[in-house]
């Protein structure tokens, strides 16, 4: 069974903290999504990534960064967390672009205080 | 910039009964899919829409896309509890991105 794993269920952090949340992907995908979602508002697309050390900023990048060292793990860091980005985060991958066989993983809850 | 609308936002209702959620988009676009997320849960594909009067149905959920009014409608028939879930469109983009609606959060009653 296909599995998106992401690293933690809830994690409650302190303003100005550096925040890494991570991601990985037994499924040999090229491409991996960082989405936050938001009562109301949807999934919104963070990041994204094509392949190796390839990044494209998504419809609200500022705040966050992302790193893809290897094609399994997709980190999404948080470089000075800040109270509205408390959160629900949520990966996903997939082996085609547009929608196609997406894959989530279960998400992180991310509160900060 | 593809806007997607879904309504209503939040719905209550009693088993057996028979509903519609409707998702509304602003630009043309050439697939629609339809995803269930259970509460504390990942998201489930539900359903791929690709051509004009596409209808997909599995079990009491049926979804049909109309791509010149630029809706899709998901509509429940004869709900039963396990049906309970929010339930989201999405729409792919001129940058082969997913747009997505704000979520239907359906509550069944028995």
């Amino acid at each position: 069974d296909v599995k998106v794993t992401q690293s933690s269920r809830y994690l409650v952090k302190r303003t100005g903290e550096k925040v890494f949340l991570e991601c990985v992907q037994d499924m040999d995908h090229e491409n991996m999504f960082w989405y936050r979602q938001d009562p109301g508002l949807g999934l919104r697309l963070i990041y994204f990534s094509y392949d190796v050390k390839m990044k494209e900023k998504g419809d609200i990048p500022e705040g966050y960064s992302v790193s893809r060292e290897k094609k399994e793990r997709f980190s999404l860091i948080l470089e000075s967390a800040s109270t509205n980005q408390t959160s629900m985060y949520l990966c996903a991958s997939s082996l085609l672009a547009g929608g196609y066989g997406y894959t989530f993983g279960s998400g992180t809850r991310l509160t900060v205080v | 910039e593809l806007k997607v609308e879904q309504n209503p936002l939040f719905l209550s209702m009693q088993e057996g009964k028979n509903y519609t959620i409707y998702c509304n988009y602003s630009t043309t676009s050439d697939r629609l899919y339809w995803y269930r997320q259970d509460p504390g849960k990942s998201l489930e594909s539900l359903f791929v829409l690709l051509s004009n009067g596409a209808v997909k149905q599995e079990g009491r959920l049926m979804a049909s896309l109309d791509t010149k009014a630029r809706l899709s409608t998901l509509h429940i028939t004869a709900a039963v509890h396990d049906l309970s879930a929010t339930y989201f469109c999405a729409v792919v983009d001129s940058n082969y991105q997913l747009i997505w609606g704000a979520g239907t959060k359906l509550i069944i009653k028995p």
